[in-house]
């Protein structure tokens, strides 16, 4: 079964500091990987996406990921962060299930970002 | 285009109740998933429904079950309430399950 591990649980930045959040998964096939975002008080958004091709992703608000196969990695960036990133952050992958036509996404434990000014 | 819209909001029920939870799906998908938020957690897949069908389902025991309509809407129904059901359910919809946009959500809360 596929799994995924975000191994910062809680962290602080100050305003303009450079953010990176690891995310690591556990799965033996094609995967899709995806970074979501869920700001205090509202729903879940994708932040951005992997299917395939370049694996260094970009996404909303200047968020950008690598997808690293051999570490099965897919770490989110931003070069300066801005008070209003603060929110939690999770980690997913899209993986098929049962006929092949099902699919779930598997979500790691989050990572609560704050940022003060 | 409407985005993915649940009901209620919040509900409050004591242990041994049944729930019923709605959602409506995004404007052009044929999928919805269902998944369980703790506290503290991510989101847990419960399961999946295509085409009106049960097409895919996670670690939850048969007392949750859901529906899904010829509208692509979908119900999520819990039967024997524990303390443990108490989370935040959201409800997702995609077009043929693979990028899948969420709804705001419903907070249970099981006293």
């Amino acid at each position: 079964a596929q799994s995924v591990s975000q191994h910062n649980h809680h962290v602080i930045l100050s305003e303009a500091a450079s953010l990176e959040l690891g995310c690591n998964y556990s799965y033996g096939g094609t995967v899709n990987l995806f970074w979501y975002v869920q700001y205090p008080g509202q729903h879940l958004q994708l932040l951005l996406k992997y299917f395939s091709g370049d694996p260094l992703v970009k996404g909303i608000k200047g968020f950008e990921a690598e997808f690293i196969k051999s570490k099965f990695s897919f770490n989110l960036r931003k070069p300066s962060v801005q008070w209003s990133d603060t929110a939690e952050y999770f980690c997913a992958v899209n993986a098929l299930i049962n006929t092949g036509t099902a699919s779930k996404l598997t979500f790691g434990t989050g990572t609560r970002l704050q940022v003060t000014l | 285009e409407t985005g993915v819209t649940q009901s209620p909001t919040h509900l409050i029920k004591t242990r041994g109740q049944q729930v019923t939870l709605r959602c409506s799906s995004q404007s052009g998908h044929n999928t919805v998933s269902w998944y369980q938020q703790a506290l503290g957690q991510g989101p847990q897949f419960i399961f999946q429904y295509y085409r009106e069908e049960e097409n895919g389902r996670g670690n939850f025991p048969p007392r949750f079950s859901g529906l899904q309509f010829p509208n692509y809407s979908s119900e999520l129904n819990v039967n024997a309430l524990e303390l443990d059901d108490s989370a935040l359910y959201l409800c997702a919809s995609s077009f043929l399950g693979t990028e899948q946009f969420f709804g705001p959500g419903t907070r249970l809360t099981v006293l």
